[in-house]
Parts: C-alpha cells; structure tokens; sequence
C-alpha cells in the first residue's frame, strides 16, 4: 500500500523559506504515469493546489505561487520536497502532499498533512 | 482563474439522499471532468469520484457523480453517519497542466 509521509519544520518566521519534504514508501516515486503534488489547505483559502512534479524533474506549478515555490524530487531518496520562499501569515495552512496520477488526472493518495505557520 | 462554487452547508436524516452542487464560473476548464474528494474530520481529503461519474476502487455505489454543462454534481444515497464529513468538486484549470482548481466546499451534516 502507497504511503506518503509529509515533514519539516511547523513555524517559519515571515520572509523565510517553508521546506517540507514527502517520503514515499510501499511504491517507486519513478513510475511513469504519476506526478508528485504538493496541495495546501487553510481557512481563508481553501485546498490550494501548490504544484507538481514528475521523476525527471519536469515541474507545473500554480500560477498565483510559482514565483516564490520550487518543487525537487530525489528518486534515489524516493521523495520530494517543497520550497515556499518569501513567506507571510497567509502561507499558514495544513500542506498535503499527494500522487498525481495521469491515468485518472486526480490525487489519490495522499499524506496525512503537516500544519506550517508562518509567525515570529 | 476558474471558481467552483458549491454550497456551503447541506444536510440530511440517515437513509436520505442528499445532492451536491458544483457551478462552474469560467469556460476555461481544460477538459470536461469534474472530480469529487471527501474529506472526514482531520484527515486528508479522499477521492470520491474522477472524470465525472467514476468511482474509484472501495468507493461505494451510494455515491454517484454527475456532469452537465458548466454544473455538476454529487449525490449521496442511503445517506450514513459516516457520511458526514466536507466534500470538495475539482477541475483542471485552463489545460491538463493546471491549475488544478478546488471548490469552496460543503459540509454534509447527518441529522
């Protein structure tokens, strides 16, 4: 059974960087036809899908983040990461990471979350 | 951007059926499928329904999607307790590439 494991730190001060890294485990972060997503939720904004990534390296990303967020896999690590640079309040929120698959086109497996708030 | 709007609340007594709504605001969606993800009390969201009517493996036949025009939707029969929980529609935005844009969300409550 596919597991994604989400962590890193839970409070980052404003205008620092957010990491967090997904460990996969019980499948092969390499196989074709799955991206790797990383998908946010908070109060003000809802699910907010930040971006995805496939085992080259081939990334999308949302429009409204892609400035300030890079997305790196590690397949000999068999996980992924999230960068959210310039952070302020409104970047606190549960991050999710998922498996994108492009044989549905949807998340069907997902993390559990990891709460990040942005506070000094 | 595209906005799925869905209402915010909806409810139902164990055994109803209960229909969710989900209004398309743009004609930028980049393909004619819309999705739907469950979401119980502090879990992570759980997919329902993918390419408008389908249902993934272990889902139920109480639930069943549906799509028409810029509106779709998630009806819910033999309403349960279990049930209870928010329910979220999606699409991709623009092209297959995304966004991969969220609604607003509605809470099923079970009475």
């Amino acid at each position: 059974q596919l597991q994604l494991q989400e962590s890193g730190p839970g409070l980052v001060k404003p205008s620092e960087t957010l990491s967090l890294t997904c460990a996969v485990s019980g499948g092969f972060i390499g196989s074709s036809s799955y991206y790797w997503a990383w998908i946010r939720q908070s109060p003000g904004r809802g699910l907010e899908w930040i971006g995805s990534i496939y085992y080259s390296g081939s990334t999308f990303y949302n429009p409204s983040l892609k400035s300030r967020v890079t997305i790196l896999v590690d397949t000999s690590k068999n996980q992924f990461s999230l960068k959210l640079r310039s952070v302020i309040a409104a970047d606190t929120a549960v991050y999710f990471c998922a498996r994108d698959t492009r044989i549905l086109y949807a998340f069907d497996y997902w993390g559990q979350g990891t709460l990040a708030t942005v506070s000094s | 951007q595209s906005v799925l709007t869905q209402p915010p609340s909806a409810s139902g007594t164990p055994g109803q059926s209960v229909t969710i709504s989900c209004s398309v605001s743009s004609s930028n969606i980049g393909s004619d499928y819309v999705y739907w993800y469950q979401q119980l009390p502090g879990t992570a969201p759980k997919l329902l329904i993918f390419r408008n009517d389908q249902r993934p493996s272990g889902v139920p036949d109480r639930f069943s999607g549906s799509k028409s025009g810029t509106s779709a939707s998630l009806a819910i029969s033999g309403l349960r307790s279990e049930d209870e929980a928010d329910y979220y529609c999606a699409a991709w935005d623009d092209s297959l590439s995304g966004p991969y844009v969220f609604g607003t969300g509605t809470k099923i409550t079970v009475l």
